[in-house]
C-alpha cells in the first residue's frame, strides 16, 4: 500500500539555524499538509499545499515557516530560524481529491537545543 | 482551542468485549469526521470517516456514529483485539474552509485491550 515517507526521523539543530523536514506523498496525491504535535499536547494543523501553492496557514505558520514542493515528489517544511519552542513531532500528510482522508507519514522528531 | 475533545484520555476493555470511544466537538461547521489510530514512534493511521450527511459508517469491526444534534461522534471496535490497543484520535474538518479540508484534532484517547 502507498505511503507517505518522511525524513529524517530525528533531527537535533542548534537554536537559530535552518532546519529543512522532507516528505514524499503518495504519488496521485493533489494536496500536502504540515502538522505538528508538542510534547503532551495535540497535533496542530500547519499548513496545506495545493497547486503548487498554499491554499491554507494556520497562526503558527509565521514568516519563519515555508513550504515548498522542488519537484514532482518531496513537499519540504523549512524553519528559517529555529526556536526553542519548536521543538515538536512534525507530520507530513497528503490526500486524493474529493472526501479522501489524509494519509500521515511516522514523523520527523525536530529537537531543538 | 476546544473545538475537538475527548474528554477520556484512557480506556481499558476486555479481549472480545466491545470499545466505546468518544468525541466531541463545538464548531457547526464540520461536516467531515474521521478516526485514526496511532502508534508509538508512527504516524495516525487512518481508520474510518463519516460525513455530516450520513449518522452511521461500518468497516469491518469499526462502526462510527454520528449525533449532529448533540455533537457527538462515537467510534465502536466489535470485538476488540489486542493489537488494537493504540491512541485513537477524533479529528473533523469543513468544506466550508475550503479544498484543503484541514483537520482539527482531539487529545486522544489510549486503548488498552486486555488479553
Amino acid at each position: 500500500e502507498p505511503e507517505v515517507t518522511q525524513t529524517p526521523s530525528h533531527q537535533v539543530t542548534q537554536m537559530g539555524q535552518e532546519v529543512i523536514l522532507r516528505c514524499v506523498p503518495i504519488s496521485n496525491h493533489l494536496y500536502f499538509y504540515w502538522y505538528r504535535q508538542i510534547l503532551g499536547q495535540k497535533v496542530e494543523f500547519l499548513v496545506s499545499f495545493y497547486n503548487n501553492e498554499i491554499s491554507e496557514k494556520s497562526e503558527i505558520f509565521d514568516d519563519q515557516f515555508s513550504v515548498e514542493r522542488p519537484d514532482g515528489s518531496n513537499f519540504t517544511l523549512k524553519i528559517r530560524s529555529t526556536k526553542l519552542e519548536d521543538s515538536a513531532m512534525y507530520f507530513c500528510a497528503s490526500r486524493g481529491t474529493g472526501g479522501q482522508p489524509q494519509h500521515f507519514g511516522d514523523g520527523t522528531r525536530l529537537s531543538i537545543l | 482551542d476546544q473545538q475537538v475533545k475527548q474528554n477520556s484520555p484512557s480506556l481499558s476493555v476486555q479481549e472480545g468485549r466491545i470499545s466505546i470511544l468518544n468525541c466531541d466537538y463545538t464548531n457547526s461547521m464540520f461536516d467531515y469526521f474521521l478516526w485514526y489510530k496511532k502508534y508509538p514512534a508512527e504516524g495516525p493511521t487512518f481508520l474510518i470517516s463519516i460525513s455530516s450527511i450520513k449518522d452511521k459508517n461500518e468497516d469491518g469491526r469499526f462502526t462510527v456514529f454520528l449525533n449532529k444534534s448533540a455533537k457527538h461522534l462515537s467510534l465502536h471496535i466489535v470485538p476488540s483485539q489486542p493489537g488494537d490497543s493504540a491512541v485513537y484520535f477524533c479529528a473533523a474538518s469543513s468544506t466550508f474552509s475550503g479544498s484543503a479540508r484541514q483537520l482539527t484534532f482531539g487529545s486522544g484517547t489510549q486503548l488498552t485491550v486486555l488479553p
